[in-house]
């Protein structure tokens, strides 16, 4: 998985609880971006990042918050869990910098998480 | 609002035959058009990608044909064996880097 690693990979939670899942690469990569995948809707981005303290809104943004303090570690925190946020969530690296795979995004093995 | 569409949601061939999956998209912006592959319990992982000025690229048993003016591609899995089932996802590269996904195919290839 590209030098991705994503934390913890199962959690279950209560609904209104807060909760973090971590994103680790080692690959240097500048973009970072968080997916989540549910059955019929493919990947949908979340947030993503292009640079340390640099973020910005994907397409289903609501209710969660990123932060990226080193290019290495990117967070995606659900402020106040929520069963429609029962997901497979993954991680995923692009670097435009790299001339042969500038457009190519190397995904982690995702983080299933349970709301009840 | 589902800005690539991918049909059909699941699909069984047997084997030495040909998978088809389709897609569709709607923003004419898009620059790139990749092809994931997924195995159960992993990430996706590139299969194949082409641009929008080529209209077919083959690698392998793997092909991508691209219709610009129709804005549709498709995935062609020739000759397929039992390690290609796997889920699909065609996807559209925009600004940014950012990637929209399709709804995913179930591909069943059996023995």
């Amino acid at each position: 998985d590209a030098g991705i690693t994503q934390s913890p990979r199962h959690k279950v939670t209560e609904t209104g609880t807060p909760v973090t899942l971590r994103c680790h690469q080692t690959e240097n990569h500048r973009y970072m971006y968080w997916y989540r995948q549910d059955p019929g809707h493919g990947l949908r981005l979340i947030h993503y990042s292009y640079g340390v303290k640099d973020t910005d809104k994907g397409e289903v943004s609501d209710g969660y918050s990123v932060s990226r303090s080193k290019t290495e570690d990117f967070l995606l925190t659900l402020e106040s869990a929520t069963s429609s946020q029962t997901s497979v969530y993954f991680c995923a690296i692009s670097d435009p910098g790299v001339l042969q795979a500038k457009n190519i995004q190397y995904f982690g093995a995702g983080t299933r998480l349970s709301v009840l | 609002q589902q800005q690539v569409k991918q049909s059909p949601q699941s699909l069984i061939v047997q084997k030495g035959g040909i998978s088809i999956i389709n897609c569709a998209y709607e923003n004419t912006a898009f620059d790139y058009f990749p092809w994931y592959q997924q195995f159960p319990g992993k990430g996706p992982a590139l299969l194949i990608a082409i641009r929008p000025d080529v209209s077919e690229k083959k690698e392998g048993r793997f092909t991508i044909s691209f219709n610009k003016s129709a804005k549709q591609f498709s995935l062609h899995i020739m000759d397929s064996q039992p390690g290609d089932s796997a889920t699909y996802f065609c996807a559209a590269k925009a600004a940014g880097n950012k990637l929209t996904f399709g709804g995913g195919t179930r591909v069943l290839v059996k023995p």
